[in-house]
């Protein structure tokens, strides 16, 4: 399996401008977390889904984040518009529901000028 | 609510010296426990976990054991390399529905030199 699969690896962008970070969870889990990395404030959880449902998007900053999962197969994480207090590293990660090992893909370094 | 916490890095060791790194956590329930490491550039990976009281979670010369007593699964490797320089992350496991949520400490950095 080739694990969990995030795009863009890098991204750099200008401040207000849109940015979309994709992921592709393990073929057969079930659960999809998104979490942002940064040395002030550690390792946090966005949102995650279950099912393709979300449950929990507690974690998610303010209105200019979003995330989808139209399918079994695919989620987004939009943030419009973008501010440099954005920079950060993106991690999506997987499960089986009916176990608790997540399984996080590469991340996304963001950085917003 | 739950929560962990694990000690602050960085921790810098010399190559074959013995590592703990404490963690200890706060839950109501009965959570697992997990272990994560991060290597520099790449995710979170799993190095190891204990689901009961008493379990020993062991990987890779790694060794952690679930105290429910003292509420404490602290990391422990008895001979460290250079390669095992990175940060680690206590984490415990917050059931909600059908999908576990894990709560993370603030990563401890590990530092090995030759």
């Amino acid at each position: 399996d080739a694990g969990v699969i995030q795009s863009p690896r890098h991204e750099v962008t200008e401040m207000g401008q849109e940015v979309t970070l994709r992921c592709k969870p393990i073929s057969g889990h079930n659960s999809l977390f998104w979490y942002r990395q940064t040395m002030m404030r550690g390792l946090e959880l966005l949102i995650y889904f279950n099912n393709n449902v979300p449950i929990d998007d507690s974690g998610m900053p303010e209105d200019r984040f979003s995330a989808k999962m139209p399918n079994a197969s695919f989620s987004t994480l939009k943030i419009q518009p973008s501010e440099p207090r954005d920079s950060a590293v993106y991690f999506c990660a997987s499960s089986l529901g009916t176990t608790n090992e997540q399984f996080f893909g590469p991340g996304t370094r963001l950085t917003v000028l | 609510g739950d929560s962990v916490t694990q000690m602050e890095g960085p921790v810098t060791l010399s190559e074959e010296a013995f590592l703990t790194i404490n963690c200890t956590y706060t839950a109501t329930g009965y959570p697992s426990l997990f272990w994560y490491v991060q290597y520099p550039g790449e995710g979170l990976q799993l190095l190891l976990k204990a689901t009961k009281a008493d379990d020993k979670g062991s990987n890779k010369g790694f060794e952690a054991t679930y105290r429910k007593e003292t509420t404490s699964f602290h990391l422990e490797k008895g001979s460290v390399q250079v390669s095992d320089s990175a940060v680690y992350f206590c984490a415990l496991s917050d059931r909600l529905g059908n999908t576990d949520k894990l709560i993370f400490g603030t990563g401890t950095r590990l530092q090995v030199f030759p």
